[in-house]
């Protein structure tokens, strides 16, 4: 059974960069793509974007020119970076391996990140 | 970006009724969707990919059909533990979207 767990800092200052990373235990991070999707508090869910174990990388364009995606499989770990952030990027980051059919089959317990001013 | 429409955005029902989500595409695509279930606090959990295969380990009183533009997710005799909000996904083109949701409450 995968197992995702994110971690990194619950506030970060308007217009510095958000850092999280998402560790995946109970099988390797090789072979799969993987995703951070984020829910601001009380509204729905929006793709931020997935990387391929080898790097490769897809981004939301809403978000494309500030958001950057980095693996690590020595550490089984998947990365997300967010630059610039505004209170709007205030949600809940969830991190998730994608299926086969670009599902997303396993969820990361999800972080709740504030933007403060 | 393919823009999806979940409907209706509430509904309340009792246990044991037969309930069906409806979700829109703005455009084709094909089987590749997914429906998703979240309880207060909590992450999504998959329910259905596919448009109508059932993720293992959900109960089968959970069902997806469609293709194409008009999807529909039904639950066929409603359990406590089913009061959630419901979610779809479209997977056939990027940017992945979702739906705005469906909140089931008990009547």
């Amino acid at each position: 059974q995968v197992h995702l767990q994110e971690s990194g800092p619950g506030l970060v200052k308007s217009s510095e960069t958000l850092s999280l990373s998402c560790t995946v235990s109970g099988g390797s991070i090789s072979s799969h793509y993987w995703s951070w999707i984020r829910q601001p508090p009380g509204k729905g869910l929006e793709w931020i974007g997935y990387i391929y174990y080898s790097g490769s990388t897809n981004y939301n364009p809403s978000l494309k020119s500030r958001v950057t995606i980095s693996v690590d499989t020595s550490k089984n770990q998947f990365s997300l970076k967010l630059s610039s952030v505004t209170a709007a990027d205030t949600a809940v980051y969830y991190c998730a391996k994608v299926g086969a059919i670009r599902e997303f089959d396993y969820w990361g317990q999800g972080t709740l990140v504030t933007v403060s001013s | 970006d393919i823009q999806m429409t979940q409907s209706p955005s509430s509904v309340s029902a009792s246990l044991g009724d037969r309930v069906t989500f409806t979700c829109r595409a703005s455009q084709g695509i094909g089987s590749w969707l997914a429906w998703y279930q979240q309880k207060p606090g909590k992450a999504p959990k998959l329910l259905i990919y596919g448009a109508s295969s059932l993720q293992s380990g959900v109960p089968s009183r959970f069902s997806g059909s469609g293709s194409g533009t008009e999807f529909t997710l039904t639950i066929s005799s409603l359990q406590p533990e089913d009061f959630a909000t419901y979610y779809c996904q479209q997977a056939n083109s990027f940017p992945l979207t979702f739906g705005q949701g469906t909140r089931l409450e008990i009547k």
